[in-house]
């Protein structure tokens, strides 16, 4: 079975722009979670998607959005990139159903980078 | 108090020898708890899930786990260089995951 996916692997924008991000998950997977990883900060939790709906979500602040379609693939934006936006975005897919944590899955990673 | 704590490390242990990474956290309603294991510029690999108070082991991991204590522990036998890595330490405090910072393993051959 393919593993969860992630395009593109690398992307250097400037302050001011936005970004999309996508993750194709294990197929049958329903739930996707996007998480930033900073040296300083370490892992965090940014959203959930399961079924098309935001289940959870992390604090960050509105610029991070993301959404589900009905393939469970899954795209998150950042709008108005800031420096300290430079990060590994992480997306992990699981069989999880509602009220339930199961093994999360996670791709391979976008490496974005602010200047 | 942070929600899941880790010994930062590194933690060296010569090769063959037992391993010994811990994790506390602070939410008790957490129900599922995980160890990932993430290689220098890699993504984080799923090592094992554990549930229930007690001991899970596969192969030469072993994940033990005190609810009552508050803490989640990952023991590798034999260890190898190939184990040196960051060790995450996952719970599931609200039904999202709250990850440790991470413990970095050296295996010294």
């Amino acid at each position: 079975k393919a593993g969860v996916t992630q395009t593109p692997r690398y992307l250097i924008k400037t302050r001011g722009q936005q970004v999309t991000l996508s993750c194709s998950p294990i197929s049958g997977h329903r739930s996707v979670s996007w998480y930033q990883q900073t040296p300083g900060q370490g892992l965090q939790f940014l959203f959930e998607y399961f079924s098309e709906t935001q289940r959870n979500k992390g604090n960050f602040p509105g610029r991070f959005s993301g959404r589900q379609f009905s393939n469970s693939r899954s795209e998150m934006n950042v709008s108005t990139l800031e420096l300290g936006d430079s990060a590994l975005y992480l997306c992990a897919s699981s069989t999880a159903r509602q009220g339930l944590a199961y093994e999360q899955y996670f791709g391979p990673g976008t490496r974005l980078t602010v200047t | 108090q942070k929600e899941v704590e880790q010994n930062s490390g590194p933690l060296s242990v010569p090769e063959g020898a037992i391993a010994s990474l811990n994790c506390t956290y602070s939410d008790r309603g957490s129900q599922s708890f995980f160890w990932y294991r993430q290689y220098s510029g890699k993504s984080p690999e799923l090592i094992m899930s554990i549930y229930s108070n007690g001991d899970k082991e596969d192969g030469r991991f072993t994940a033990q786990l005190n609810k009552a204590s508050q803490y989640v522990s990952l023991l590798i036998r034999d260890s190898q260089p190939s184990d040196s890595a960051t060790y995450l330490c996952a719970v599931t405090p609200r039904k999202n995951f709250v990850f440790g910072p991470g413990t970095r393993l050296s295996v010294l051959p």
